[in-house]
């Protein structure tokens, strides 16, 4: 999998947008950029992926860039609830492999 | 809303034991996977499978280690010889191949954690 790079930690208030930003300079044609996010004492949860499109889902939005070098998660109103670490991870189409985790971005809600 | 259970939520092992963790995948789900996360550190891939057999493992998926699906519901872990390195949280995870869908989701448990001592 290609190598992603994240801020080590942000920090945002509770009801205001976080934009989470991750490049991926050598992203191939074939990768899928996901993001997870791990919630203090739990398993990794999948938030959303996407190819070259923006996405929306009820969790969150992907704003990909048009040359797919770097992407943002996009929390429209951040809760306390998502203080957790978000993962950027790539990864190949069709593949079923076993994710690729770096050190993420470690969110802090201030309430 | 079907989720990934594993059990037990705490192993404690003497060094040299052999243990084994158990995960239920979602019922429909045909992709198994181990992954550990040792204290303060990152997620690292294990293995992972599919049709009763290993599909990828990663260079920490050595000899001592082996999965198994022994029935039509469990997934497990087996560490044969416990090292004090083996510490770690385990976490198991699942996917499907829906018809055209090409990439799915990992849905996590909660993980088990083990403790050598």
């Amino acid at each position: 999998d290609a190598k992603t790079t994240q801020p080590n930690s942000m920090e945002s208030n509770e009801e205001e947008p976080v934009h989470l930003p991750c490049n991926h300079s050598t992203i191939s044609g074939t990768d899928y950029i996901h993001w997870y996010r791990q919630l203090p004492s739990q398993g990794p949860e999948y938030v959303i992926h996407g190819l070259t499109s923006n996405v929306n889902n009820r969790m969150a939005s992907l704003a990909i860039a048009e040359d797919r070098k770097s992407s943002t998660l996009i929390l429209h109103r951040a809760t306390l609830r998502d203080a957790a670490v978000y993962y950027c991870i790539l990864r190949d189409r069709g593949g079923a492999d076993g994710l690729t985790f770096g050190k993420g971005t470690h969110l802090i809600i201030q309430p | 809303e079907p989720e990934v259970t594993q059990t037990p939520s705490h192993q404690v092992t003497q060094m040299g034991q052999e243990v084994i963790l158990r995960c239920v995948p979602i019922s429909n789900h045909l992709y198994f996977y181990w992954y550990r996360q040792i204290l303060g550190q990152k997620v690292e891939f294990l293995v992972s499978f599919y049709n009763n057999e290993i599909s990828e493992k990663s260079e920490i998926f050595d000899d001592q280690f082996s999965v198994e699906r022994p029935d039509g519901s469990n997934f497990t872990l087996k560490i044969r010889s416990t090292k004090l390195e083996d510490s770690a949280m385990y976490f198991c995870a699942s996917s499907e191949r829906a018809g055209g869908r090409l990439i799915d989701e990992q849905f996590f448990g909660p993980g088990t954690r083990l403790t050598v001592l």
